[in-house]
């Protein structure tokens, strides 16, 4: 257990819908990030946080919002949603943004759009 | 800009074979490096890390070091389980303003450990 929590631990959808995932960091932790992982692409950065503040983005699409709430737990917002959305989405926690920082991955929201 | 490339699997072994998953890397800069592991159904774990050149991250009997020369950072372990059956990936930390500390990833390498 990484002490990272994200619910819900599954989601189906429809196409043009809209969703929110939510992410619980390690106790401490200041940064969160959101990864999204497909068979086609992989696993891509999406967005970094840190303490309520956007530090980094990365092959996020316009249709997705994230924020980080002044109690650290972060949400991810993907509207409009596509077929091609669906992919499980990790989030992660560390301490701060150092390179060398660990990054605590929690289980995923595996994200269907049928 | 920084990418990591790695062995595509799936690499099939024996209870107690050796594995090594090979690692090589670009950046421009001095990136920390990090082998995460992936079991059935479960989110990422890091197995190990290493921050600068000659490090060598070690954990649960894998070993990697970072060897600057060579841009590598290749996973070994000298006798595999069942249950080190996983995908593991390699990636890295590059720290350029614009892009924070996120991590990069390799395409990740399926490791089957038959009995």
């Amino acid at each position: 257990d990484s002490g990272v929590t994200q619910t819900p631990k599954h989601l189906i959808t429809a196409t043009g819908q809209r969703v929110t995932l939510r992410c619980s960091p390690r106790s401490g932790d200041l940064s969160v990030y959101w990864y999204q992982q497909s068979l086609d692409q992989g696993l891509q950065f999406l967005i970094q946080y840190y303490n309520g503040e956007e530090r980094a983005k990365g092959n996020i699409l316009e249709r997705f919002s994230a924020q980080q709430f002044p109690d650290l737990h972060s949400e991810l917002n993907l509207s409009s949603l596509e077929l091609g959305d669906s992919a499980l989405y990790f989030c992660a926690s560390s301490v701060a943004f150092q390179i060398t920082d660990t990054q605590y991955f929690g289980p995923g929201t595996r994200l269907t759009v049928l | 800009g920084d990418s990591v490339t790695q062995m595509e699997g799936p690499v099939t072994l024996s209870e107690e074979a050796c594995l090594t998953i090979n690692c090589t890397y670009t950046a421009t800069g001095y990136p920390s490096l990090f082998w995460y592991v992936q079991y059935p159904g479960e989110g990422l774990q890091l197995l190990l890390k290493a921050t600068k050149a000659d490090d060598k991250g070690s954990n649960k009997g894998f070993e990697a070091t970072y060897r600057k020369e060579t841009t590598s950072f290749h996973l070994e372990k000298g006798s595999v389980q069942v249950s080190d059956s996983a995908v593991y990936f390699c990636a890295l930390s590059e720290g350029i303003k614009a892009a924070g500390n996120k991590l990069t990833f390799g395409g990740g390498t399926r490791v089957l450990v038959k009995p």
